[in-house]
């Protein structure tokens, strides 16, 4: 089983629509969790960070379910620009360091 | 600005050739990786560091080394490039929150 997982893509969405990502991790003593966005041929860049008490960011609502070991990414309002692809990210400390694992992604297109 | 930068973006080599990819951050983080995609089976972590001259295995370490002697640092070898290490390869600091990624190196194994 893969230590992070998220939904199978990609996801074609009308502008406008309100879309959401879900990602589930296997490790419970993981302790940091994240969205990052990646363009395509573009590095990832960080999109938000997730916390236990849900936290907006404009269009954008992350959730962490630490009972459940998933964490979502919602998108309200869909932009043009918000095709990319979505990878949620979890740290589990090893050692001193953090080590992150990354999901493998879902692709969302919203057309016009 | 934070700033993740990577020797190149592009690079061909021959099979059997040692391979050196740099990768140089200017944000004092104490963690870096390395980290390789592929499509289809994102990206996979080769090593990190989460300190001078500490490393440890990533899920994927073989057919590659690190070197970690500066804090700023962090050099992926490929020490007999084969093709199936076709890939791109991406560097990333973090300190104790999300990763910050350098721009990629597409290398070709030929």
């Amino acid at each position: 089983r893969k230590e992070v997982e998220q939904d199978p893509g990609p996801f074609n969405v009308p502008e406008g629509a309100t879309v959401a990502f879900n990602c589930t991790y296997s490790n419970s003593a993981s302790q940091s969790f994240f969205w990052y966005r990646q363009d395509c041929r573009k590095e990832p860049k960080l999109l938000m960070s997730v916390y236990s008490s849900g936290n907006e960011d404009g269009r954008f609502t992350a959730q962490l379910n630490r009972a459940s070991q998933y964490i979502s990414l919602l998108i309200r309002d869909s932009k043009l620009s918000d095709s990319a692809t979505y990878l949620c990210v979890v740290t589990s400390f090893y050692n001193q360091g953090g080590k992150l694992i990354f999901g493998q992604g879902t692709e969302l297109s919203v057309k016009p | 600005d934070v700033k993740v930068t990577q020797s190149s973006r592009y690079l061909v080599k021959r099979t059997g050739e040692k391979v050196f990819l740099e990768c140089v951050q200017d944000m004092d983080h104490e963690n870096m990786f390395w980290y390789r995609q592929d499509p289809g089976l994102g990206l996979r972590l080769i090593y990190f560091s989460y300190d001078v001259k500490m490393k440890e295995k990533g899920d994927i370490p073989e057919g590659y080394s690190v070197s970690r002697e500066k804090k700023e640092r962090f050099s992926l070898i490929l020490e007999s490039a084969s093709t199936n290490q076709t890939s791109m390869y991406l560097c990333a600091s973090s300190l104790w929150g999300g990763a910050f990624f350098g721009q990629g190196t597409r290398l070709t194994v030929v």
